[in-house]
């Protein structure tokens, strides 16, 4: 079946360390792909998103993403985190032939300060 | 209005009755979607409406969960009989363009069933 896959599901850190979440996806097609998070309390909001081009995507608050199209991978990096990332990260993939985004299970970044 | 409004933003209800959930997209936004998002499992699809087209229900768990959309705006989600599984975060999103913007999420509606 099509999926998406969060290798993580918590990753516990210190600031300044650096991040790398997993993730994989399983469609053979042509994808758009995305990162959202959701900080506590708050509501999801778009992190990045892959749809052409340049294969490393960079987004807000100094995150970005790599396709790897022949490892159906679209991990998310960030160099030196801070505890404001303490957040929860989805993962999510749209068939480019389809209007539906499906979404990994998430996961949660805790940050020590 | 300027983002995606749902209401109510929490709802405790007791197992059997019904609740409607309700979403106000974006305006301009033709796509409206409803998820659900339970600890642990991330975000399931529910239910899709796209202008006129008729709607993608391939998501939604069983024939309790309905959805409207009225007008081609505002959205109901239904679901008869609660059950204590019901219980979760419901979210709805809407897009103009999936394939260049994404969604964008509304705050959700905790649902919890007692």
């Amino acid at each position: 079946a099509q999926s998406v896959s969060q290798h993580n599901h918590h990753v516990i850190l210190s600031e300044a360390a650096s991040l790398e979440l997993g993730c994989n996806y399983s469609y053979g097609g042509t994808v758009n792909l995305f990162w959202y998070v959701q900080y506590p309390g708050q509501h999801l909001q778009l992190l990045l998103k892959y749809f052409s081009g340049d294969p490393l995507v960079k987004g807000i608050k100094g995150f970005e993403a790599e396709f790897i199209k022949s490892k159906f991978s679209f991990n998310l990096r960030k160099p030196s985190v801070q505890w404001s990332d303490t957040a929860e990260y989805f993962c999510a993939v749209n068939l480019n032939r389809d209007d539906k985004i499906i979404f990994g299970k998430g996961t949660r970044l805790h940050i020590l300060p | 209005g300027a983002g995606v409004s749902q209401s109510p933003s929490n709802k405790v209800t007791e197992k059997g009755k019904d609740v409607e959930l309700r979403c106000d997209p974006i305006s301009g936004h033709t796509a409206l979607y409803w998820y659900r998002q339970s600890l642990g499992q991330g975000l399931e699809f529910l239910i899709y409406f796209q202008g006129n087209s008729a709607p993608d229900k391939s998501g939604l768990p069983s024939d309790r969960f309905s959805a409207e959309r009225t007008g081609g705006s505002v959205s109901t989600l239904t679901i008869q009989r609660t059950q204590q599984e019901d219980s979760a975060v419901y979210l709805c999103a809407s897009s103009l363009q999936v394939q260049s913007y994404g969604y964008t999420f509304g705050s959700g509606t905790r649902l919890t069933v007692v």
